[in-house]
């Protein structure tokens, strides 16, 4: 079982659609968590972090569930832009542990 | 402007021929980190290094060296005894607090001829 796992992919959306990428981690002395996007052959950048108590940033909302160890990303009124990889990463140790990756494809 | 610089941005190695891959970052981060990423894959850790002339592997380390001299550069070496080195090679750094967000390189493709 992969540490830090996502869902599988790809999402293919329409333009304006509310999307929700899910991912659990399976070391609970993780401490951070964050979202990184990844376009075709480039590097990863940091979308958010992840916080305890839910943290929005526009049109993003990420949540973490310690408990179940279980961390989501929505994405509400999808745009072309928006169209990456959607990486969840937590912490081991002081190492970023990465996940798989989910494809997001938003169509006009 | 404050970055990291990774070099070459493609790379061709021979069979059985060593290649260093570059990595240059002037944050003035302590911690550095090497990547691997293979196609539909997420990225796996190689080895890393919170401090200057320290280092340690990560879950892939086989086949790879690194060394850590100076704080701004971390270069790696794919060896030969690597056998599958085809891949996108992604170098970061942190300020190795808690909160460890990861500046990226833009990386590197190593293909195999």
């Amino acid at each position: 079982r992969k540490e830090v796992e996502q869902d599988p992919g790809p999402f293919n959306v329409p333009e304006g659609a509310t999307v929700a990428f899910n991912c659990t981690y399976s070391n609970s002395a993780s401490q951070s968590f964050f979202w990184y996007r990844q376009d075709c052959r480039k590097e990863p950048k940091l979308l958010m972090s992840v916080y305890s108590s839910g943290n929005e940033d526009g049109r993003f909302t990420a949540q973490l569930n310690r408990a179940s160890q279980y961390i989501s990303l929505l994405i509400r009124d999808s745009k072309l832009s928006d169209s990456a990889t959607y990486l969840c990463v937590a912490t081991r140790g002081g190492k970023l542990i990465f996940g798989q990756g989910t494809e997001l494809s938003v169509k006009p | 402007d404050g970055g990291i610089t990774q070099s070459p941005k493609y790379l061709f190695r021979k069979e059985g021929q060593n290649v260093t891959l570059s990595c240059e970052q002037n944050l003035n981060h302590d911690a550095m980190y090497w990547y691997r990423q293979d196609p539909g894959q997420g990225l796996r850790l190689i080895y890393y290094s919170q401090i200057v002339n320290d280092f340690q592997k990560g879950d892939i380390a086989e086949g790879y060296s690194v060394s850590r001299e100076k704080k701004e550069s971390f270069p790696l070496t794919v060896t030969s005894a690597q056998k599958n080195p085809t891949a996108f090679y992604l170098c970061a750094s942190s300020t190795a607090s808690q909160d460890e967000k990861l500046f990226f390189g833009s990386g590197t493709q190593l293909s195999v001829l």
